[in-house]
């Protein structure tokens, strides 16, 4: 039969706090990865990407760090607010011939309290 | 540009039946991708494509059938529609920002129930 849905690793914030969302990736081809926020009934929508050859990529409020010997992404998020409330996806891509193939990791939920 | 389109939004079907869901991209993309959702879960790769007349399986292909005849379109079709079907399906289109690198872009989604 079908698996019973997984829980979902959730992190609760004050609004203003800055969020850290973690990340382990299994392939250690990958080359490629993306943080994806998806709010509810929506589809994932791209915040931020980082290739293999950098470990840190800054972008509007959101910082990815990438470490490659332990396969750990992780997602800062400054001065969280209320609406970054969803949740939040990384997922890989092992490049190559894998274009347009992507694994994406379980999700974790963001909520921010005003 | 309208981004990615799919439709339809909702459909309920009966198992057995066979439906077509569809995709459809203005940006130009050549990579076509479909995904489900199931709750609590991420996402999981059907089928993809590469280009027009080129498509490939994915993590969980089996029961679904894709074509593409166009760079614009990729519908994804449900042979015999099984319970186990009932997902949230999801349509995303990249291009290639170079070696091992390609941003997606999403549809909305199409809300699957079979009963």
């Amino acid at each position: 039969g079908e698996s019973v849905g997984l829980h979902l690793p959730t992190l609760s914030v004050q609004e203003g706090d800055n969020s850290i969302i973690n990340c382990a990736y299994s392939n250690s081809a990958s080359d490629y990865f993306i943080w994806y926020k998806q709010e509810s009934g929506k589809g994932p929508q791209f915040i931020i990407d980082i290739r293999s050859n950098m470990d840190k990529r800054q972008g509007q409020r959101v910082t990815v760090l990438l470490n490659k010997t332990v396969k750990h992404l992780s997602l800062q998020i400054a001065a969280t607010q209320p609406g970054d409330s969803a949740v939040y996806f990384c997922a890989e891509n092992a490049g190559g011939t894998s274009y347009g193939k992507l694994t994406f990791g379980q999700g974790t939920i963001l909520t921010v309290h005003p | 540009n309208a981004g990615v389109t799919q439709t339809p939004k909702f459909q309920v079907l009966k198992t057995g039946q066979s439906m077509t869901l569809q995709c459809a991209q203005d940006m130009n993309h050549e990579y076509m991708s479909w995904y489900r959702q199931d709750p609590g879960m991420g996402l999981r790769l059907i089928h993809y494509s590469v280009g027009a007349g080129i498509t490939d399986q994915g993590e969980v292909p089996n029961g679904y059938n894709v074509s593409r005849s166009t760079t614009e379109d990729f519908p994804l079709r449900l042979l015999s529609a099984a319970p186990s079907q009932t997902s949230v399906y999801f349509c995303a289109s990249s291009y290639s920002l170079g070696q091992g690198a390609n941003e997606q872009y999403f549809g909305p989604g199409t809300r699957l129930t079979v009963t």
